[in-house]
């Protein structure tokens, strides 16, 4: 059983570029959450999905990011015309529906950690 | 809202010493679930232990045991014998659940060093 995936794991852009990055949750999982972690912090909730429904959207996800989970399995999340306020690591994490939204376990990736120059 | 304070940004002590990790919260919702994750260098955050608001019985797995104390909103997390392999930086994080969709509210971390 692999664990959650992402990809690219570093991601180096100039201001202005467009970038996109990919999760792969674990396969039985339905649920997907994306967090933003900068330096000295810990993680903040931009993005939940169940199955391919976007239920909820932090205030932290600016017009210029968006995600996106197709058919239910990975997702991806976007963000156009970067400023370097942008730099940060991406985290992913999925869980299962058997427990309740507050109980369930959220299992992370290794995160892609973005460079905006 | 939620909110969850580490106190003890960062950590410092000598392999076999005993070390215990501040975490405080607030939630206005009577039933919430607390959780204490790991990330070492590779970034990776490590489920550790989940512990529910109504129950306040404290939990010791090996060297780790976890001291859960509804009345001072705290969750402290206690390594005894530390070794090496513990440098990390943990994080407490709340989940309200309610509207929240499950959501995980997080401290700002803490970063454990332990020296050989």
């Amino acid at each position: 059983d692999t664990g959650v995936s992402q990809n690219p794991r570093h991601k180096i852009t100039k201001r202005g570029q467009n970038v996109t990055f990919r999760c792969d949750p674990i396969s039985e999982h339905n649920r997907l959450y994306w967090y933003r972690q900068t330096l000295g912090q810990g993680p903040e909730f931009l993005t939940y999905f169940q199955n391919e429904a976007q239920l909820e959207k932090s205030r932290l996800l600016s017009d210029r990011f968006s995600a996106e989970r197709p058919k239910g399995s990975f997702s991806t999340l976007e963000i156009q015309r970067t400023e370097q306020g942008d730099s940060a690591m991406y985290l992913c994490a999925s869980s299962s529906s058997e427990e309740s939204e507050a109980k369930n376990i959220q299992y992370f990736g290794a995160g892609t950690r973005l460079s905006v120059l | 809202a939620q909110k969850v304070t580490q106190a003890q940004t960062e950590i410092s002590v000598v392999e076999k010493e005993d070390v215990t990790l501040d975490c405080v919260y607030e939630t206005r919702d009577t039933t919430y679930y607390l959780f204490w994750y790991k990330q070492p260098p590779s970034g990776e955050l490590v489920f550790l232990i989940r512990r529910n608001s109504f129950d306040e019985q404290n939990e010791i797995s090996g060297r780790y045991s976890w001291n859960f104390q509804k009345s001072t909103s705290s969750f402290n997390f206690t390594i005894t014998a530390s070794q090496v392999v513990d440098s990390a930086v943990y994080f407490c994080a709340l989940n309200a659940g309610g509207t929240s969709y499950g959501k995980l509210t997080f401290g700002q971390g803490t970063i454990l060093t332990v020296h050989p």
